[in-house]
């Protein structure tokens, strides 16, 4: 257990709707961060919040956009969601922007 | 662009077999190397990381891995496997910004009783 929550556990979308993926992280963590997992690939960084701020982005289109509150929970937004959404959507915590990332169990999305 | 690479991506060996899982990166600057594992129907767990110091680390559950900066390898290793070792294993890396693991394609590692 790390501490780190998501939810929900599994979603399943029709495609062009719209997603909300929620991310609690371990208590003192100041940082959050947004991974994607395709079945049978490793993670791929979706973006990174440090204080409220978006501290670094890979390479994923606009429509995914994200938000971290005051208590440094966060979440993931994904608009007109396409088949090749479907995938793990992981969260890690930071204790400070910088340094192990403790991942959540993630949230399954299916979209059909 | 940082990159990983893992070289195999599905071993199988006996209990006891000893195992090596070949990990290289690319990036021309300092990085902060890290192998993560995924059990069966669980989250991703850290095994062990490399930062600065000694090249070899040593992670739980008896891993190790040896950064060798000439070769840009980190390659995770254990003496003897066990039955509850089978699980996805992922090397990655970040850099000195730190916002932004870079991961592996993951080696997925079955161990027969």
């Amino acid at each position: 257990e790390t501490g780190v929550t998501q939810s929900p556990t599994h979603l399943i979308k029709t495609r062009g709707q719209q997603v909300t993926l929620r991310c609690s992280s371990q208590s003192g963590h100041n940082t959050v961060s947004w991974y994607q997992q395709a079945l049978g690939q490793g993670p791929q960084f979706i973006f990174q919040y440090y204080r409220e701020e978006e501290n670094g982005r890979g390479n994923f289109p606009p429509r995914f956009s994200g938000l971290q509150f005051p208590n440094y929970s966060s979440e993931l937004n994904v608009n007109a969601l396409e088949l090749d959404d479907s995938a793990l959507y992981l969260c890690a915590s930071v204790p400070d922007r910088v340094g192990e990332q403790y991942f959540g169990p993630g949230t399954r999305l299916t979209v059909t | 662009a940082q990159s990983v690479s893992q070289h195999n991506h599905h071993v199988i060996l006996s209990e006891a077999a000893s195992l090596e899982l070949g990990c290289n990166y690319s990036y021309g600057g300092t990085v902060n190397l890290f192998w993560y594992v995924q059990y069966p129907g669980q989250h991703l767990q850290l095994l062990l990381k490399y930062f600065s110091g000694d090249p070899l680390v040593k992670g739980i559950k008896g891993f190790e891995a040896e950064f060798i900066k000439s070769k840009f390898s980190f390659n995770l290793r254990k003496p003897s496997v066990q039955w509850s070792d089978t699980a996805e294993y992922f090397c990655a890396v970040n850099d000195d910004a730190g916002n932004m693991l870079t991961f592996g394609g993951g080696t997925r590692l079955m161990v027969k009783p």
